[in-house]
Order: structure tokens, then sequence, then C-alpha cells
């Protein structure tokens, strides 16, 4: 199975303040055929189910704001959220699915501070 | 918009079956790939499996052996059941649409609320 770590496992940040959170893989995601990383980003507001908010890797889902973001290719990503707004308050899973079984990273918790 | 909802009961005796369904609406449940995924209480989440094509499977090999999902194209539903329960099953039981392409992408875009299992001794 590819093992996703996700870091840190908790962060608190000023609203309007950048958020950023790191997701390992334990091999590449990197899809040889399009050149694409198979990587998605979701959140997971209280009592929610998970949303998905980014897939290969940067791409951003319809609906999801401007302020998110993904990068990173290989074993390496990252989500930014660029102004912390005050519904941001979630915890955010990474997810691979270059290989199955899919796998998702244990989850950070953003809090304001 | 599609929805999905989970049902089920929500207490299982340890060593029984879990068995759930999920109801699909707005859409046809004959097109996608269909998984269900659990998330242990304050736990992160782990992939169960999916069917498509109505009716192939491919399953997490951690759970393989007790894990069975079916679906029911007349009642636009598909199902879970898990066997030999015990205390570590205990958990939210989420199904979701399991978005599927030509480039191999497999991301969940939509989701069902959830619904608690508790497995009792």
């Amino acid at each position: 199975d590819i093992v996703m770590t996700q870091s840190p496992e908790s962060l608190a940040v000023s609203l309007g303040e950048r958020a950023t959170i790191n997701c390992k893989s334990s091999q590449s995601v990197l899809y040889s055929s399009n050149k694409k990383n198979k990587l998605a980003w979701y959140q997971q507001r209280p009592g929610q189910p998970p949303k998905l908010l980014i897939y290969w890797a940067s791409t951003r889902e319809s609906g999801v704001p401007d302020r998110f973001s993904g990068s990173g290719s290989g074993t390496d990503f990252t989500l930014t959220i660029s102004s912390l707004q005050a519904e941001d308050v979630a915890v955010y899973y990474c997810q691979q699915y270059y290989s199955p079984p899919w796998t998702f990273g244990q989850g950070t918790k953003v809090e304001i501070k | 918009q599609v929805q999905l909802q989970e049902s089920g009961p929500g207490l299982v005796k340890s060593s029984e079956t879990l068995s759930l369904t999920c109801s699909v609406s707005g859409g046809s449940i004959s097109a996608y790939y269909w998984s269900w995924i659990r998330q242990p209480p304050g736990k992160g989440l782990e992939w169960i499996g999916y069917i498509y094509n109505s009716g192939s499977t491919n399953y997490n090999p951690s759970l393989k052996t007790r894990v069975t999902i079916s679906v029911d194209t007349s009642k636009n539903q598909f199902s879970l059941q898990l066997t030999s329960v015990s205390a570590a099953d205990t958990a939210v039981y989420y199904c979701a649409r399991e978005f599927y392409d030509s480039d191999g992408i497999h991301v969940f875009d939509f989701w069902g609320q959830g619904t608690m299992a508790t497995v009792s001794s």
C-alpha cells in the first residue's frame, strides 16, 4: 500500500493569514501517461462528510474558492489556503489514487489562532 | 445533483455481519464507480472498496476476506456487507461516488452524510 503522511497534525492560523499543509507519499504518484500526479485533497468540516477540493494535485474542483491551491510532484505535495477564513476550520486529507487500495493521509486539523 | 443516503442498523453484535445500503438519487448508478469509506471515531479515512459496471468490485486487501459490495440497479442502490465484525469496525460508514475517467482519476466527488455503526460485545 502507498502510505500517505501529512504534516503538521494540526495548525492554528490567524484569520487572513496563510495556512500550509504538507503530504508525502511513500512512493511516487506521478502518472507517466499524462505527467500528472494522482493526488487529491479533501476538506472535512466538523460533523460533515469530506468534500473534494483538489485533484491531479493542483486542479480545483468546481466551486472551490481560489484561495485553495495545490502544488507538488512525485512524492511531496502541499495544500495552501492563501487567506484563512472562518469557514475553513476543518480537517484536511490528502488521498492517492495511483494504485489501489486508495489511501488517505491521517489528516491535518486547521484552527483559528 | 447526485445525492447519496446510507441506511442500516446502528448497532451490531460482535462476530455478526454489518449490512448497510446506500440509496442514490439524481443520477443513474450504472454509469459510475461507487465506494464505501469508513472513519473510526476521531480518526482518519479508510477506503473499503468499490463496485462498478453493475458488478465488478475491488476491495481493500485489509478487509477483503470479510467484505462484499453489491448493487441493485433497479433500486439505484448499492450495499456493503462486513462479516465477523469486532470493536475495531466501529466507525462512521460513508458511501460515495467515485469519479473515474480514461486518465485514471479515482476521486470521491459526492458523499453521503455517513451512518454510525457501533459493534457491541
